[in-house]
């Protein structure tokens, strides 16, 4: 089964307007982490934000924010504002089990978000 | 640049040969993660290391894929007899000793291996 299922492989969006990653993910765990990451087309991979199980809050960095559900599974990405700086890929990932120092992550297949100007 | 470094960055060797693949973590820094990413797909985790120890490769392949974190030098991810279905990009990451919940990785730039 999947462990963290991201449905749109690819999105257009205009320039200035928000825009929703949906990310659904798979744990029997009670503790665990989820992490948005970003890769350009230069290939490197961005953290952008975290959101842990026990956080009460949705995380929030500048212009990203994680809308988390714990109940429905899904912990989808906010980009309020888009840029044309943001058209890359984005993939949700997540850490099970707060295993201490062992930050292994399983990540989804990714979405390709692209901005029109 | 204190980053997470890679090298090389882009290698092509033929079938039946070696790939070693060479990652320097961040200062302070003495976990390493390998992760492989196919084409068009996300990250698969292959291995975490700690200097001299292999903390979990649960992820490696059983043949012909090993890598090692010495107390002095580089983490080497190597590859030894590669075929087609090796071409992928490498990424390394690494994470300081346990200090917090967040534990951010910090990853490299990866290292594209094409296999002709």
């Amino acid at each position: 089964a999947q462990k963290i299922t991201q449905t749109q492989p690819g999105m257009f969006v205009q320039e200035k307007e928000a825009v929703t990653l949906d990310c659904t993910y798979d744990t029997s765990d009670q503790s665990y982490g989820l992490f948005w990451y970003k890769q350009p087309s230069s290939g490197e991979m961005i953290f952008l934000i975290y959101q842990g199980s026990y956080d009460e809050q949705n995380a929030t960095e500048g212009r990203y924010s994680l809308n988390f559900q714990k109940a429905r599974k899904s912990a989808n990405l906010v980009i309020s504002a888009s840029q044309l700086g943001d058209s890359a890929m984005y993939f949700c990932a997540m850490r099970e089990s707060f295993n201490f120092g062992n930050e292994k992550l399983t990540f989804g297949t990714g979405t390709r978000l692209t901005i029109i100007p | 640049n204190a980053g997470v470094m890679q090298n090389p960055r882009h290698l092509v060797r033929r079938r039946g040969q070696e790939a070693r693949l060479r990652c320097s973590p961040m200062k302070g820094h003495s976990h390493v993660y390998w992760y492989r990413q196919l084409p068009e797909e996300g990250l698969k985790f292959m291995v975490y290391l700690q200097k001299e120890n292999i903390i979990d490769e649960s992820g490696m392949p059983k043949e012909r894929f090993s890598a090692e974190f010495p107390k002095e030098g580089p983490s080497i991810l190597r590859i030894q007899q590669v075929v087609r279905g090796d071409s992928a990009a490498y990424f390394c990451a690494s994470s300081p000793p346990p200090q917090g919940i967040t534990g951010e990785l910090f990853f490299g730039e990866g290292s594209r291996l094409t296999v002709l």
